[in-house]
């Protein structure tokens, strides 16, 4: 009965290809996040998402795009892969007003060849 | 935005000691401040959380303590063990807002 799940647990793409990474929650909750994982281990936000509103950081090129087809599931889509995107992703799931607790899936690492 | 400083980077000591890191936030709007451990390669893990109208909580060797007129929170371990070893993240937040994350502490207990 795992909370957060993602899929797959590794990818390995050459550059240029179009990628996606599929994030499941069965926790009820109503907010769920990507984030991603460099090799300093910095934990960057890359979106958050409810059923009202998508927060981008002005910082995730346009190339990466969260789908949502419930509120159970959001998926990230990554065109034209580059080397630096190389890093783990990381889903994540909170109830908003409800102090924002979250919690993480187990990760995808992504490398780009 | 919010802004998360987290201090050391790196922290090492002996099995037994104590440890100690801290953080420190800019938003005074922030009033929820959760403690995540992340052992490699695993997912992060919250540990601990601590919300703005209490001072200090503890949970068995672990305890958090928040100072909101200074705007800092810091996460306390003692006796410290091994299996303790992994990277920590602070993060602030509220209801209303994600939450924003430290650059993480890399912990290492040694025998």
């Amino acid at each position: 009965d795992t909370a957060v799940s993602q899929t797959p647990k590794y990818l390995v793409t050459q550059m240029g290809n179009d990628k996606s990474i599929k994030c499941e929650q069965n926790l009820g909750h109503d907010t769920m996040y990507w984030y991603k994982q460099d090799s300093k281990k910095f934990l960057k936000i890359m979106f958050s998402y409810n059923n009202k509103e998508l927060i981008i950081n002005e910082t995730v090129p346009n190339r990466f795009s969260p789908k949502s087809p419930d509120k159970a599931h959001l998926n990230l889509h990554i065109n034209s892969l580059e080397l630096g995107d190389s890093a783990v992703y990381f889903c994540a799931s909170s109830q908003a007003r409800s102090y924002n607790t979250q919690y993480f899936g187990p990760g995808t690492r992504l490398t780009v060849l | 935005g919010e802004n998360v400083e987290q201090h050391p980077s790196t922290l090492s000591v002996q099995e037994g000691d104590s440890a100690v890191i801290k953080c420190t936030y800019s938003d005074s709007a922030s009033n929820y401040f959760p403690w995540y451990k992340q052992e490699l390669g695993k997912r992060p893990q919250l540990i601990i959380d601590i919300r703005s109208n209490v001072g200090e909580k503890k949970d068995q060797r672990i305890a958090v303590t928040l100072n909101k007129t200074a705007k800092h929170f810091s996460l306390h371990i003692t006796e410290t063990q091994p299996e303790d070893s992994a990277v920590y993240f602070c993060a602030a937040g509220s209801g209303y807002s994600t939450l924003t994350f430290g650059k993480g502490t890399m912990l290492l207990v040694s025998p």
